[in-house]
């Protein structure tokens, strides 16, 4: 039972290239999500698709872009990296968009670091 | 603002005592509270959900109070393991209308159990 699968688990880049992280689940969840946890602050939601073929941007999307490519994958891209972008990211997964009793299942983070 | 408080920022206490962890929200309206455990390197895990009209929830030595009127939560570890060892997250999720359900996390308190 895999829940949320995030790769790569690590990734130094170098100012201006690009990468993609991909996170694939296999609850049969219709909504995932990509958060960045930074040191001494909450996480903080980049991106969500609430269903397969929808997208919306959260808290701080700026710099990154996403594709829902099925129920199962969601990938976050950033296009030009850079050491802002510095920092830990998760993807999690819902059964349904967030109300009263749904619970995120989360991956095990992907961390980022932007020379 | 809406926003999640959690004290203290740091805990370090003997294997086999209690601790207590709090959480100030100001989040409105509110939905209902979680509380994610978050083991270094791993992705945050839910331990409880508290919904409005709960004050109480235990989930084996973990046990979340609700009050709602002070917006205040607290998690009571009991008989602390070494395994305890990790952040603790308070969420707050709150009703944004149109169906749609907005998260704030708080910051998070690192507990440290020590032999």
């Amino acid at each position: 039972n895999a829940g949320v699968t995030q790769t790569p688990k690590f990734q130094v880049l170098k100012t201006g290239q690009s990468m993609t992280l991909q996170c694939a689940q296999d609850m049969n969840h219709n909504s995932m999500y990509w958060y960045r946890q930074d040191p001494g602050m909450g996480l903080r939601l980049i991106y969500y698709s609430a269903s397969e073929g929808t997208t919306d941007k959260g808290e701080v999307p700026n710099g990154y872009n996403v594709s829902r490519l099925n129920k199962r994958e969601f990938s976050l891209r950033l296009e030009s990296a850079a050491p802002s972008q510095t920092s830990v990211y998760f993807c999690a997964s819902s059964r349904e968009n967030l109300s009263g009793a749904n619970v995120l299942t989360f991956g095990a983070g992907s961390r980022l670091t932007v020379l | 603002k809406n926003q999640v408080e959690q004290s203290p920022q740091s805990l370090i206490i003997l294997e086999g005592k209690n601790c207590t962890l709090q959480c100030n929200y100001t989040v409105s309206p509110f939905s209902n509270l979680r509380w994610y455990k978050q083991d270094t390197g791993r992705g945050p895990v839910s331990l409880t959900i508290m919904t409005f009209s709960e004050n109480t929830k235990s989930n084996g030595r973990y046990t979340a109070t609700l009050d709602a009127d002070t917006k205040q939560s607290s998690l009571h570890i009991t008989a602390s393991q070494l395994s305890d060892s990790a952040s603790y997250i308070c969420v707050v999720i709150r009703y944004s209308g149109a169906g749609s359900y907005q998260l704030t996390f708080g910051k998070g308190t690192k507990l440290s159990v020590i032999p």
